[in-house]
């Protein structure tokens, strides 16, 4: 089936450092999802892309919608420790059931 | 607004058991998915719904049963559970006309 390699698997960074992470596909979507998931917790849904070329910020992150609709990343500017947890990008091929993919996740810690 | 409920959260069971885990969402979305989440192995697809009393399989059915009685609830079966069964499980759902989905907090199961 369709696979999203997400990179890097995990970073371990300073406080107030910038984060950057992507997604790339060798299918094309039309979606471009990003979560986040806190321990324990669920995935929780961060920004959501829908037209290649789309750069939308939400506070501190902003994400990109690759030109080639295959890529996708994010960024986090100057990280603070609740930004510590899972990183999950996802592609979606259309709206409906199962078309979502999910990469394996970054796993992002902080030192203070 | 509680979202995605999803119960328990947490099992621990011996290997031949059965269980069933509940999920149950009051946003009225059409469709219902459940993940496991294995480490290493990002979030993969079990089964999934479209809609009340229709399921489908997903990448990894085997050894899962699912029903969805009621368009609110999505029940996810273990008939005899196996080690490999161990993993923290998942519920989603999503509606017709957004991709974005919205998780449940998990349920953490055991098999010994």
């Amino acid at each position: 089936g369709q696979q999203l390699n997400q990179s890097p698997q995990s970073m371990f960074i300073q406080e107030g450092e910038d984060v950057s992470m992507n997604c790339t596909s060798s299918s094309i979507f039309n979606t471009w999802l990003w979560y986040k998931q806190d321990p324990g917790e669920g995935p929780v849904l961060l920004i959501a892309l829908y037209k290649a070329g789309e750069l939308t910020s939400n506070g501190r992150l902003t994400a990109q919608f690759g030109i080639t609709r295959k890529d996708s990343f994010l960024n986090i500017s100057a990280s603070i420790p609740s930004d510590v947890g899972i990183y999950f990008c996802a592609g979606q091929l259309g709206l409906g059931a199962q078309k979502l993919v999910f990469g394996q996740g970054t796993r992002l810690t902080i030192n203070p | 607004n509680a979202g995605v409920t999803q119960t328990p959260k947490f099992r621990v069971l011996k290997t031949g058991q059965s269980m069933t885990l509940l999920c149950a969402q009051d946003m009225n979305h059409e469709y219902m998915y459940w993940y496991r989440q294995d480490p290493g192995m990002g979030l993969r697809l079990i089964h999934y719904s479209v809609g009340e009393g229709t399921t489908a399989k997903g990448e990894v059915p085997d050894g899962y049963n699912v029903s969805r009685l009621k368009k609110q609830n999505f029940l996810l079966g273990l008939e005899s559970a196996a080690p490999s069964q161990t993993s923290v499980y998942f519920c989603a759902s999503s509606d017709r006309d957004r991709g974005s989905y919205t998780f449940g907090s998990g349920t953490r199961l055991t098999v010994v």
